[in-house]
């Protein structure tokens, strides 16, 4: 069991490339959610999922895509990256609970982006 | 809009002594409130959380926080802390009728000996 999975670690970009951040969990959660940690502003939400096929929009939505095609994969798509985007980006899981989001979540080690 | 202010940005105190990080969130409608915290170098974990039912709330590594209606807060205490428990603090919550959890902007306690 590997909980939340998260690829790559690290990521260097140049301003106008877009990527990928792939985010995986083996627990058959139904909610996921993908977050951004800067510095002095704690985790803001970028973009969330209750389940397969249903996503919705954050506090940052902002330049960042995501699909949810499997309850497995939750994938964060920068479309054209910024240096507004330089940040540390954490994936998170959980079961939804009777209020979704309630639910203990269960983070990824992150990703540490740097657009340049 | 759901919001959460921490009140303090850093906390420094003495190893034993004990600690209280404060927590106030916004909204006036049903809220559920958490408490994660972040070891260097780490993702985050769960340290408590309150749902429904009694307001003082037990989590792991001695933490205990209360919810406090009136004051719309959810003050962290512990009364005495290790070097261990040095780590950044986040209070987070989910207001009703919507899916959210927001976090505050954290709280680094550093524990000194």
């Amino acid at each position: 069991n590997a909980g939340v999975t998260q690829t790559p670690k690290f990521q260097v970009l140049k301003t106008g490339q877009s990527m990928t951040l792939q985010c995986a969990q083996d627990m058959n959660h139904e909610y996921m959610s993908w977050y951004r940690q800067d510095p002095g502003m704690g985790l803001r939400l970028i973009h969330y999922s209750v389940g397969a096929g249903i996503t919705d929009q954050g506090e940052v939505p902002n330049g960042y895509n995501v699909s949810r095609s499997t309850t497995e994969d939750f994938p964060l798509r920068l479309l054209s990256a910024a240096p507004s985007q330089t940040s540390v980006y954490f994936c998170a899981s959980s079961t939804g609970g009777a209020v979704a989001g309630t639910d203990t979540q269960y983070f990824g080690p992150g990703t540490r982006l740097t657009v340049l | 809009a759901q919001s959460v202010t921490q009140l303090d940005s850093q906390v420094p105190v003495f190893e034993e002594a004990p600690v209280e990080l404060r927590c106030n969130y916004s909204s006036s409608v049903s809220v559920y409130l958490f408490w994660y915290v972040q070891y260097p170098n780490q993702g985050l974990q769960l340290l408590l959380k309150y749902l429904s039912g009694s307001t003082l709330v037990k989590g792991i590594n001695g933490f205990e926080a209360e919810f406090n209606k009136s004051q719309t807060s959810f003050h962290l205490r512990k009364p005495s802390v290790h070097i261990s428990d040095t780590a950044e603090y986040f209070c987070a919550v989910v207001q009703g009728g919507y899916n959210k959890l927001i976090f505050g902007a954290g709280t680094r306690l550093a524990v000194h000996p």
